[in-house]
């Protein structure tokens, strides 16, 4: 079955950077398109990356663009988030999400990574 | 962007109840690319509808979704314990970016 699995997440100081990764298996991973959504603890869903199944397209909310940087590895079937200048606004859980091919609602999430951005 | 608004904000009932979620679309949404997930506590969202009337995989048929202009509506005809929790809403009709509406807290 489809699994999706984050990894990376941690406590950063602001201004720090780190680098999410989205491991994935059950299905062919260079098919489709894959999503990061954030939900900052308490509060609802915000959409933050996107990138094209096979990588040569990438889109970003206006809130990280500029600071992140979304890359995969069809190889490796892991798709990854590289984040910059962090905010204490970034704190968040981050899940990946697989759309549906080019019809972007997702059918398959990750059980997410805690991103803390704290001093 | 298109700015979806969820209501209620809570909504409180009872096992065997009918709930009827509202979300709102500041702009109309193409092709009624609209979905429904429902989140539990310490959970990833499931979605629940896409299309705004097709149930997903596995999603038992007393979920329901409708449209009318840029009005969506997520209906359970008859609440199981296990449908207590967020539900959220989310166009993709006009992408990127996608937007999600803030959420209406099934109790």
């Amino acid at each position: 079955q489809v699994q999706m699995v984050e990894s990376g997440g941690g406590v950063v100081q602001p201004g720090g950077s780190l680098r999410l990764s989205c491991a994935a298996s059950g299905f062919t991973f260079s098919s489709y398109a894959i999503h990061w959504v954030r939900q900052a603890p308490g509060k609802g869903l915000e959409w933050v990356s996107a990138i094209s199944y096979d990588g040569s397209s990438q889109y970003y909310a206006d809130s990280v663009k500029g600071r992140v940087t979304v890359s995969r590895d069809n190889s490796q079937s892991t798709l990854y988030l590289q984040m910059h200048t962090l905010k204490t606004e970034d704190t968040a859980t981050y899940y990946c999400a697989k759309a549906y091919y080019s019809r972007w609602y997702f059918d398959s999430w990750g059980q997410g990574t805690l991103v803390t951005v704290s001093s | 962007d298109i700015v979806l608004t969820q209501s209620p904000a809570t909504l409180s009932l009872s096992t065997g109840e009918r709930a009827t979620l509202s979300c709102r679309a500041s702009q109309s949404v193409p092709m009624s690319h609209l979905a429904w997930y429902q989140q539990k506590p310490g959970q990833a969202p499931r979605l629940l509808i896409y299309g705004a009337f097709s149930r997903a995989t596995g999603v038992p048929d007393r979920f329901s979704g409708s449209a009318s202009g840029t009005d969506f509506t997520l209906v359970i005809s008859r609440l199981e314990p296990e449908d207590f929790g967020v539900y959220y809403c989310q166009q993709y009709g006009r992408s990127p970016p996608i937007t999600f509406g803030q959420g209406t807290r099934l109790e």
